[in-house]
């Protein structure tokens, strides 16, 4: 079992506001990245650190953290945001890494 | 940044496998690297990452043992060698970038290849 927990699936409606979550004991001390795969593409990171996004990636895209639980909210989600979406952070050691299981966010 | 991943194939179980991960534009020997797997249909699972000296190393509880990751600077290449294959190590493997200070550090996998597909059949 993963030591990061997600969600399997998310719905949102078309402009609507989501957000995906990961739980782990590492997220106390630990940022969680957030990964965006879409079909047959490679995963592409999307959110890092305290809320810090990669160039290209959309400001919709934001992260918080509260104790064991690290979120990203896509404000005003896009049909091309549709993909499973991976956190990943430390596992039971710092040297040690995992992912979450993953979320399908579905935009309808 | 590129990277670009080579190595897999069809394998019988029990054989060995050794993928490469070829990178560019960046200064290869200052960045921890890093491998992911995806069994189809299925979600990444962390393999195993190497220092840009390439003396420290750590692998996922699934693979220890049994994996190997290593490094060539002067090639600017990343190396898996997989041993005794079984059919669960089926799944695209992917390399990634991560950052200077690794384990140490709070960077992400900030490049990814786009993978090679392993897979384990009789």
């Amino acid at each position: 079992s993963s030591e990061l927990t997600q969600d399997p699936g998310v719905t949102v409606a078309l402009g609507q506001t989501v957000s995906i979550t990961c739980q782990g004991d590492s997220l106390r001390s630990y940022y969680a990245s957030w990964y965006q795969q879409k079909p047959g593409q490679a995963p592409v990171l999307v959110l890092y650190g305290r809320n810090n996004r990669p160039s290209g990636i959309p400001d919709r895209f934001s992260g918080s953290s509260s104790g064991n639980t690290s979120s990203l909210t896509i404000t005003g989600a896009q049909a091309e945001d549709e993909a499973a979406y991976y956190c990943q952070s430390r596992g039971r050691s710092i040297n040690h890494l995992v992912f979450g299981g993953g979320t399908k966010l579905t935009v309808l | 940044v590129q990277l670009v991943e080579s190595g897999g194939g069809l394998v019988k179980p029990g054989g060995s496998l050794r993928l490469s991960c070829a990178a560019s534009g960046f200064s290869f020997s200052d960045y921890y690297m890093t491998w992911i797997r995806q069994a189809p249909g299925k979600g990444l699972e962390w393999v195993g990452y190497i220092s840009g000296d390439g003396n420290t190393l750590a692998y996922g509880d699934s693979v220890k043992g049994r994996l190997t990751v290593s490094r060539d600077n002067a090639k600017n290449s990343l190396y898996l060698q997989i041993n005794s294959l079984r059919a669960e190590d089926t799944a695209l493997y992917y390399c990634a970038r991560w950052g200077p200070r690794g384990y140490s550090g709070y960077d992400p996998f900030d490049y990814w290849g786009q993978g090679t597909l392993v897979a384990v059949s009789s």
